[in-house]
Protein backbone atom coordinates (compact mmCIF):
# COMPACT_ATOMS: atom_id res chain seq x y z
CA UNK A 1 0.00 0.00 0.00
CA UNK A 2 1.89 3.17 -1.40
CA UNK A 3 -0.25 5.88 -0.23
CA UNK A 4 0.47 8.98 -1.98
CA UNK A 5 2.90 9.13 -4.45
CA UNK A 6 4.45 12.06 -5.91
CA UNK A 7 7.31 12.30 -8.91
CA UNK A 8 9.82 13.66 -9.41
CA UNK A 9 11.01 14.23 -5.57
CA UNK A 10 13.75 17.35 -7.24
CA UNK A 11 13.00 19.19 -9.85
CA UNK A 12 15.26 22.60 -11.54
CA UNK A 13 13.52 24.46 -14.10
CA UNK A 14 14.51 27.53 -16.28
CA UNK A 15 12.36 30.40 -15.83
CA UNK A 16 9.60 30.26 -18.65
CA UNK A 17 9.77 26.24 -18.84
CA UNK A 18 6.56 23.91 -18.45
CA UNK A 19 6.14 21.10 -16.51
CA UNK A 20 3.71 18.54 -14.28
CA UNK A 21 4.19 17.21 -11.10
CA UNK A 22 2.85 13.94 -10.48
CA UNK A 23 0.59 12.65 -7.57
CA UNK A 24 -1.26 8.91 -7.62
CA UNK A 25 -2.92 7.64 -4.84
CA UNK A 26 -4.34 3.96 -3.91
CA UNK A 27 -6.29 4.42 -1.15
CA UNK A 28 -9.83 5.14 -3.40
CA UNK A 29 -10.49 8.71 -1.90
CA UNK A 30 -12.05 11.13 -3.77
CA UNK A 31 -10.83 14.30 -2.08
CA UNK A 32 -7.13 15.27 -3.49
CA UNK A 33 -4.85 18.51 -2.90
CA UNK A 34 -1.99 20.24 -3.56
CA UNK A 35 -0.22 22.20 -1.48
CA UNK A 36 3.10 24.80 -1.82
CA UNK A 37 5.30 25.25 1.16
CA UNK A 38 7.08 28.08 1.99
CA UNK A 39 9.76 29.31 5.12
CA UNK A 40 8.01 30.71 7.56
CA UNK A 41 4.42 30.82 5.62
CA UNK A 42 3.12 27.06 6.36
CA UNK A 43 0.96 25.60 3.58
CA UNK A 44 -0.96 27.20 1.12
CA UNK A 45 -3.37 25.77 -0.94
CA UNK A 46 -3.51 25.86 -4.30
CA UNK A 47 -6.09 23.89 -5.71
CA UNK A 48 -8.00 20.95 -4.79
CA UNK A 49 -10.86 18.49 -6.13
CA UNK A 50 -13.55 16.97 -4.91
CA UNK A 51 -13.88 13.73 -7.02
CA UNK A 52 -13.17 12.64 -10.51
CA UNK A 53 -14.12 15.70 -12.92
CA UNK A 54 -14.58 18.46 -10.38
CA UNK A 55 -11.56 21.05 -9.20
CA UNK A 56 -11.10 24.34 -7.52
CA UNK A 57 -9.02 26.76 -6.96
CA UNK A 58 -7.45 27.23 -3.58
CA UNK A 59 -5.79 30.32 -1.62
CA UNK A 60 -2.63 30.20 -4.55
CA UNK A 61 -4.17 29.12 -7.85
CA UNK A 62 -2.61 31.64 -10.04
CA UNK A 63 0.23 30.28 -12.68
CA UNK A 64 -0.77 26.33 -11.95
CA UNK A 65 -3.26 24.12 -13.77
CA UNK A 66 -4.67 21.04 -12.64
CA UNK A 67 -7.04 18.06 -13.67
CA UNK A 68 -8.47 14.99 -12.05
CA UNK A 69 -10.03 12.68 -14.92
CA UNK A 70 -9.34 9.73 -12.45
CA UNK A 71 -10.17 9.02 -8.52
CA UNK A 72 -6.36 8.11 -8.53
CA UNK A 73 -4.40 10.23 -10.51
CA UNK A 74 -4.36 14.89 -9.75
CA UNK A 75 -1.32 15.91 -12.00
CA UNK A 76 0.01 19.98 -11.26
CA UNK A 77 0.71 21.96 -13.75
CA UNK A 78 3.16 24.43 -14.08
CA UNK A 79 2.48 26.62 -17.66
CA UNK A 80 5.93 28.99 -17.98
CA UNK A 81 7.52 28.57 -14.86
CA UNK A 82 8.59 31.51 -12.54
CA UNK A 83 11.30 32.12 -10.13
CA UNK A 84 8.52 33.25 -7.41
CA UNK A 85 7.47 29.39 -8.15
CA UNK A 86 10.43 27.70 -6.38
CA UNK A 87 8.46 25.85 -3.40
CA UNK A 88 8.06 22.53 -1.69
CA UNK A 89 5.09 21.06 -3.27
CA UNK A 90 3.35 18.67 -1.45
CA UNK A 91 0.15 16.72 -2.68
CA UNK A 92 -2.82 15.04 -0.37
CA UNK A 93 -5.63 12.93 -0.43
CA UNK A 94 -8.83 12.23 1.64
CA UNK A 95 -11.97 10.67 2.28
CA UNK A 96 -13.27 14.61 2.68
CA UNK A 97 -11.75 17.76 3.11
CA UNK A 98 -12.81 17.01 7.00
CA UNK A 99 -11.07 13.93 7.16
CA UNK A 100 -7.36 13.25 7.86
CA UNK A 101 -5.10 13.89 4.78
CA UNK A 102 -2.70 12.04 3.51
CA UNK A 103 0.80 13.61 2.20
CA UNK A 104 3.37 12.73 0.15
CA UNK A 105 6.51 13.25 0.53
CA UNK A 106 7.03 16.99 -1.40
CA UNK A 107 8.24 17.62 -5.09
CA UNK A 108 11.23 20.04 -4.31
CA UNK A 109 11.62 22.56 -7.35
CA UNK A 110 13.67 25.02 -8.31
CA UNK A 111 13.34 28.02 -11.09
CA UNK A 112 16.15 29.26 -11.77
CA UNK B 1 -2.87 37.60 4.65
CA UNK B 2 -3.00 35.06 6.97
CA UNK B 3 -6.73 32.98 8.06
CA UNK B 4 -4.75 31.15 10.97
CA UNK B 5 -2.25 32.61 13.07
CA UNK B 6 0.31 30.35 14.90
CA UNK B 7 2.38 31.30 17.77
CA UNK B 8 5.32 30.93 18.86
CA UNK B 9 7.78 30.25 15.76
CA UNK B 10 10.07 28.41 17.68
CA UNK B 11 9.88 26.41 20.79
CA UNK B 12 12.21 24.62 23.22
CA UNK B 13 11.26 22.36 25.88
CA UNK B 14 13.01 19.91 28.46
CA UNK B 15 12.28 16.10 28.34
CA UNK B 16 9.36 15.59 30.44
CA UNK B 17 7.63 18.80 29.99
CA UNK B 18 4.72 20.79 28.53
CA UNK B 19 4.61 22.10 24.77
CA UNK B 20 1.76 24.39 24.03
CA UNK B 21 1.62 25.62 20.83
CA UNK B 22 -1.93 28.54 20.00
CA UNK B 23 -3.57 29.51 17.38
CA UNK B 24 -6.35 31.89 16.54
CA UNK B 25 -8.28 32.54 13.33
CA UNK B 26 -10.80 35.08 12.39
CA UNK B 27 -13.40 33.33 10.00
CA UNK B 28 -16.10 31.92 12.06
CA UNK B 29 -16.89 29.25 9.21
CA UNK B 30 -14.37 27.30 9.89
CA UNK B 31 -15.56 23.66 10.96
CA UNK B 32 -12.57 21.25 11.56
CA UNK B 33 -9.16 22.17 13.36
CA UNK B 34 -6.40 19.57 12.91
CA UNK B 35 -3.17 19.82 13.95
CA UNK B 36 -0.14 18.31 11.48
CA UNK B 37 3.45 17.12 12.98
CA UNK B 38 6.26 17.15 10.14
CA UNK B 39 9.99 16.05 10.27
CA UNK B 40 12.30 17.12 8.44
CA UNK B 41 12.20 15.78 4.31
CA UNK B 42 8.68 14.47 5.02
CA UNK B 43 5.24 15.41 4.43
CA UNK B 44 3.05 16.72 7.32
CA UNK B 45 1.09 13.38 9.15
CA UNK B 46 -2.14 14.22 10.86
CA UNK B 47 -2.06 14.70 14.68
CA UNK B 48 -5.04 14.97 16.11
CA UNK B 49 -8.47 16.79 15.05
CA UNK B 50 -10.89 18.62 16.86
CA UNK B 51 -14.14 20.03 15.55
CA UNK B 52 -16.20 23.23 17.30
CA UNK B 53 -18.85 21.64 18.83
CA UNK B 54 -15.88 19.85 21.46
CA UNK B 55 -14.00 21.71 23.71
CA UNK B 56 -11.22 19.59 24.20
CA UNK B 57 -10.38 15.93 22.86
CA UNK B 58 -6.73 13.93 24.26
CA UNK B 59 -5.30 11.23 22.24
CA UNK B 60 -2.10 10.09 24.57
CA UNK B 61 -0.03 12.66 25.46
CA UNK B 62 -1.77 14.94 23.06
CA UNK B 63 -4.46 17.49 23.23
CA UNK B 64 -6.14 20.13 21.68
CA UNK B 65 -8.36 22.94 23.49
CA UNK B 66 -10.83 24.50 21.52
CA UNK B 67 -12.29 28.03 22.76
CA UNK B 68 -15.24 28.99 19.87
CA UNK B 69 -16.32 32.14 21.34
CA UNK B 70 -12.25 33.29 21.54
CA UNK B 71 -11.51 31.70 18.30
CA UNK B 72 -8.80 30.44 19.64
CA UNK B 73 -7.30 26.65 19.99
CA UNK B 74 -4.36 24.87 21.30
CA UNK B 75 -1.85 22.24 20.99
CA UNK B 76 -0.44 20.36 24.52
CA UNK B 77 2.20 18.02 24.53
CA UNK B 78 2.48 16.56 28.10
CA UNK B 79 5.65 15.04 28.67
CA UNK B 80 7.07 15.87 25.59
CA UNK B 81 10.36 13.43 24.47
CA UNK B 82 12.97 14.01 22.08
CA UNK B 83 11.13 11.94 19.33
CA UNK B 84 8.68 14.91 19.44
CA UNK B 85 11.28 17.58 17.48
CA UNK B 86 9.31 18.21 15.10
CA UNK B 87 7.30 21.02 12.95
CA UNK B 88 3.60 21.47 14.00
CA UNK B 89 0.84 22.96 11.68
CA UNK B 90 -2.62 23.83 13.37
CA UNK B 91 -5.13 24.24 10.38
CA UNK B 92 -8.63 25.34 9.62
CA UNK B 93 -11.10 23.94 6.90
CA UNK B 94 -14.21 25.71 5.78
CA UNK B 95 -15.85 23.74 2.62
CA UNK B 96 -12.78 22.14 1.53
CA UNK B 97 -10.78 25.12 1.48
CA UNK B 98 -7.65 24.31 4.09
CA UNK B 99 -5.91 27.30 5.95
CA UNK B 100 -2.48 26.65 7.74
CA UNK B 101 -0.46 28.65 10.22
CA UNK B 102 2.95 29.30 9.63
CA UNK B 103 4.24 26.69 11.77
CA UNK B 104 5.95 25.94 14.80
CA UNK B 105 9.39 23.99 15.65
CA UNK B 106 9.65 22.44 18.64
CA UNK B 107 13.19 20.95 19.71
CA UNK B 108 12.61 18.88 22.96
CA UNK B 109 16.43 18.63 24.80
CA UNK B 110 17.57 15.53 26.30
Amino acid sequence: NAGVTQTPKFQVLKTGQSMTLQCAQDMNHEYMSWYRQDPGMGLRLIHYSVGAGITDQGEVPNGYNVSRSTTEDFPLRLLSAAPSQTSVYFCASSVGSRQPQHFGDGTRLSIL
Amino acid sequence: QQQVKQSPQSLIVQKGGISIINCAYENTAFDYFPWYQQFPGKGPALLIAIRPDVSEKKEGRFTISFNKSAKQFSLHIMDSQPGDSATYFCAANNNNDMRFGAGTRLTVKP
